[in-house]
């Protein structure tokens, strides 16, 4: 099956810094690529939808000053937290897609994010 | 309220029972519903999905969708040790994965 990868898995960084997450899509070219957030003990929740070559769509409420996405390759998408604070310690799981469909969507294990 | 409501678990069921687990929703435009399965520091697996009502049965698992109530369940016969894992339910109005709304996941464990 297709398979995504997600680096770092685990990241503590100091509040105020800058944090970058990369999302791999190993064995397929990804045309879209999501990024979700799960806070604890409630569901993940998308953040934005990138396309490979242009801009992310970001979901309403989600700062896309603070939430930088870059989607370089058919392969990888980055998402940068910028200048960081303790409220954005979460757990950041990116899906990779051929195209945006429903059950075309592979995710990768996750990055859990914790800011002091 | 929540677009999705799933109980969090933890669920501890014995080896060859039958497991049900359960999703409630509020949408009524609710269509495509889906069943993804998380081991442990691995992403979510599509399980199953189904669209409008009705059963839809894979091996030992059966995905029940009862749109009249607003809610789905997932039943997995003759549970295995390997079925040990988090389950959620998920659930969108169109078939763009731009629309998808999660629960937060049933977490199973099968003990031998």
């Amino acid at each position: 099956g297709a398979v995504v990868s997600q680096h770092p898995s685990w990241v503590i960084c100091k509040s105020g810094t800058s944090v970058k997450i990369e999302c791999r899509s190993l064995d397929f070219q990804a045309t879209t690529m999501f990024w979700y957030r799960q806070f604890p003990k409630q569901s993940l929740m998308l953040m934005a939808t990138s396309n490979e070559g242009s801009k992310a769509t970001y979901e309403q409420g989600v700062e896309k000053d603070k939430f930088l996405i870059n989607h370089a390759s058919l392969t990888l998408s980055t998402l940068t937290v910028t200048s960081a604070h303790p409220e954005d310690s979460s757990f950041y799981i990116c899906s990779a897609s051929l195209w945006s469909g429903l059950y075309e969507q592979y995710f990768g294990p996750g990055t859990r994010l914790t800011v002091t | 309220q929540k677009e999705v409501e799933q109980d969090p678990g933890p669920l501890s069921v014995p080896e060859g029972a039958i497991v049900s687990l359960n999703c409630t929703y509020s949408n009524s435009a609710f269509q495509y519903f889906m069943w993804y399965r998380q081991y442990s520091r691995k992403g979510p697996e599509l399980l199953m999905y189904t669209y409008s009502s009705g059963n839809k049965e894979d091996g030992r698992f059966t995905a029940q969708v009862d749109k009249s109530s607003k809610y789905i369940s997932l039943f997995i016969r003759d549970s295995q040790p390997s079925d040990s894992a988090t389950y959620l339910c998920a659930m969108s109005a169109s078939s763009g994965a731009n629309n998808l709304f999660f629960g937060t996941g049933t977490r199973l464990t099968v003990i031998p």
